[in-house]
């Protein structure tokens, strides 16, 4: 299975301010997800991330408050813009190898960035 | 529409088996995943099904039967540490839906 790490682990922010976490995998991908999970509460899709094209983000998320970035097969990063403490959250990034390796239809996830906004 | 139903709680004692049930709905289907997770982290892949049957793996055995949009995990000889969150998570066209879990109490 593939290797995730992101960074920060965690942090502790103020309101209107930005926190951009990054998704490293040890191995090519073709699709990372970014998802929220507040405590108690299932997992929520951001967005896709896709090489070589723009983030698809799900209904209330837009891109001027969640900017996705993907330069390549391996690396992504999620922006939480002018934070508010409803941000509070765990931020989780996924991957799912595709047609780059055997599992290529699981979806594997990184350990997650806990996010508290005073 | 899209949803899933998966019991809010279970209880079991260590050493016993236990089932847990999914009923799902998706626009499409591209397979049903289980996932663990303990409190705090991050989930965990279990299983995998995308063709009606049983698939076995060690201690746990998921099951699926897509004309009935239905799923089980089954966990054998349960332990402590099996405590944690299951979900259930079928994969639509696009993107994969997630219920908010099972939450599955072990007792010694």
């Amino acid at each position: 299975s593939a290797v995730i790490s992101q960074k920060p682990s965690r942090d502790i922010c103020q309101r209107g301010t930005s926190l951009t976490i990054q998704c490293q995998v040890d191995s090519q991908v073709t699709m990372m997800f970014w998802y929220r999970q507040q405590p108690g509460q299932s997992l929520t899709l951001i967005a896709t991330a896709n090489q070589g094209s723009e983030a698809t983000y799900e209904s209330g998320f837009v891109i001027d408050k969640f900017p996705i970035s993907r330069p390549n097969l391996t690396f992504s990063t999620l922006t939480v813009s002018n934070m508010s403490p409803e941000d509070s959250s765990i931020y989780l990034c996924s991957v799912e190898p595709g047609w780059l390796a055997v599992n290529q239809e699981t979806q594997y996830f990184g350990p997650g960035t806990r996010l508290l906004v005073l | 529409g899209q949803n899933i139903d998966q019991p809010t709680e279970m209880t079991a004692t260590e050493g016993a088996i236990v089932q847990i049930n999914c009923t799902y709905q998706t626009s499409g289907f591209n397979g049903l995943f289980w996932y663990q997770q303990h409190a705090g982290e991050a989930p965990t892949f279990l299983s995998y099904n995308v063709l009606d049957g049983l698939e076995e793996k060690g201690r746990f055995s998921s099951f699926l039967s897509r004309s009935k949009g239905y799923s089980y995990l089954l966990l054998k000889e349960l332990q402590m540490k099996d405590s944690a969150s299951y979900l259930c998570a079928p994969k639509g066209t696009y993107k994969y839906i997630f219920g908010t879990g099972t939450r599955l109490k072990v007792l010694a």
